[in-house]
């Protein structure tokens, strides 16, 4: 099975900052990745798809990028309603995988 | 606006079966080309997939999970179906069933239900 290394585990930021999270695939997956944002007790909602695609209404801050094992998710501007847990997943074979996670926290 | 709704016991015991169902509103089960899934995340921690069906009733299942799950679809009622056998403590999460639509060649869970917790435990 396709395993997701997602990094940072957690990481504190303020307003306005930018913040990158990363995912490295164990084998080359081409551009099948997706970034999740999940708030305390919701379900996830899509960001990015196929690594680069904004999903409609997501706001432009948000921006995907990377192909085969590196991936990255980019906030350009932190806003007040970014502070959540974000996941990558890998769509590339038959047996989805999700990366561990990144908490975004306020500093 | 497609919708999605778990439903099922909150409570099994342990080596029991796990049973649940997803409804999908707001359009049919069996129109476009959507696989439905279910996902679930034990409490603090990160999500796992679980497996997904077709509505032609083609499955794949999470490898680690493969033995002990079965997926089924019922376009006559619009739903989607989770059995989960010999379940333990570790079975115990919020189950979520999700829509997984194709983007530019590639799949992405678009809508999700609410979730539901189920809890293992005598």
């Amino acid at each position: 099975a396709i395993q997701m290394t997602q990094s940072p585990s957690s990481l504190s930021a303020s307003v306005g900052d930018r913040v990158t999270i990363t995912c490295r695939a164990s084998q080359g997956i081409r551009n099948d990745l997706g970034w999740y944002q999940q708030k305390p007790g919701k379900a996830p909602k899509l960001l990015i798809y196929a690594a680069s695609s904004l999903q409609s209404g997501v706001p432009s801050r948000f921006s995907g990028s990377g192909s085969g094992t590196d991936f990255t998710l980019t906030i350009s501007s932190l806003q007040p309603e970014d502070f959540a847990t974000y996941y990558c997943l890998q769509d590339y074979n038959y047996a989805f995988t999700f990366g561990g996670g990144t908490k975004v926290e306020i500093k | 606006q497609v919708q999605l709704q778990e439903s099922g016991p909150g409570l099994v015991k342990p080596s029991q079966t796990l049973s649940l169902t997803c409804t999908v509103s707001g359009g049919s089960i069996s129109s476009g080309s959507y696989y439905w899934s279910w996902i679930r995340q034990p409490a603090g921690k990160g999500l796992e997939w679980i497996g997904r069906i077709y509505t032609s009733g083609s499955t794949n299942y999470n490898p680690s999970l493969k033995s002990r799950v079965t997926i089924s679809v019922d376009t006559s009622k619009n739903q989607f179906s989770l059995k989960l056998s010999s379940v333990t403590a570790a079975d115990t999460a919020v189950y979520y069933c999700a829509r997984g639509a194709e983007y530019s060649s590639s799949w992405a869970f678009d809508y999700w239900g609410q979730g539901t917790l189920v809890t293992v435990s005598s």
